[in-house]
């Protein structure tokens, strides 16, 4: 079935460090989404992107898709520790549209030191 | 608006019991889904319901049924439950109008572990 890779599996850092995190598909995504999940939370919607090359941030937060539409991005500046948690990205699941049924990524795991 | 509620917050089950997971929505959302997390596996959909009245397969759909019971409510079974299935189960519900991919809104999940 379809998947998407999401490197690396941890990352640690150093408060005030950037970070970032990398999601690849072995197909065309028609859309890809970006979830966090807090420490003994539940994944947070942070962001949706659809268009081909397409750049969008949220304060410290970059995200970007690939002129493919194959691979996507989620870039921290100058980390906080209230950035602590999982970045999962996420795309449609097999199947086509389905309903919106998404296939996550595995997740990165960000620790930030103070 | 509670957004997506779920119960129980934590279970802990003998192998070969038998268990419901509920989950409602208040948002008048269309689509549902159980998902489990594992340890570096990310999260991994078990069941989903389009719209009330239908649903289908995930990825790891055995030991599990579903019902949904109406627009609010969708619940997870299992009949027989194994340590594999200890996990964290969270339930999400999406608008999903005419196909499109919208959010999903996450619950706060049900630690369930089997021993």
């Amino acid at each position: 079935g379809q998947q998407v890779m999401q490197i690396p599996q941890y990352q640690h850092v150093q408060e005030g460090e950037d970070f970032t995190t990398y999601c690849n598909s072995s197909t065309t995504l028609s859309n890809i989404q970006w979830y966090k999940q807090r420490p003994g939370g539940h994944p947070v919607f942070l962001i949706q992107l659809v268009k081909s090359g397409e750049v969008k941030k949220q304060k410290r937060l970059t995200f970007q898709f690939g002129e493919a539409k194959k691979n996507s991005s989620l870039h921290i500046t100058a980390t906080q520790t209230t950035d602590v948690g999982t970045y999962f990205c996420a795309g449609p699941g097999a199947g086509g549209t389905s309903y919106g049924k998404l296939t996550f990524g595995q997740g990165t795991i960000l620790t930030v030191h103070p | 608006n509670a957004g997506v509620t779920q119960t129980p917050k934590f279970q802990v089950l003998k192998t070969g019991q038998s268990m419901t997971l509920q989950c409602a929505q208040d948002m008048n959302h269309n689509s549902m889904y159980w998902y489990r997390q594992d340890p570096g596996m990310g999260l991994r959909l078990i069941y989903y319901s389009a719209s009330e009245g239908t649903t289908d397969k995930g990825e790891v759909p055995n030991g599990y049924n579903v019902s949904r019971l109406n627009k609010r409510e969708f619940s997870l079974r299992l009949e027989s439950a194994a340590p594999s299935q200890t996990s964290v189960y969270f339930c999400a519900s999406s608008r999903n109008l005419a196909g499109a991919y919208n959010e999903q809104f996450f619950g706060p999940g049900t630690r369930l572990t089997v021993l």
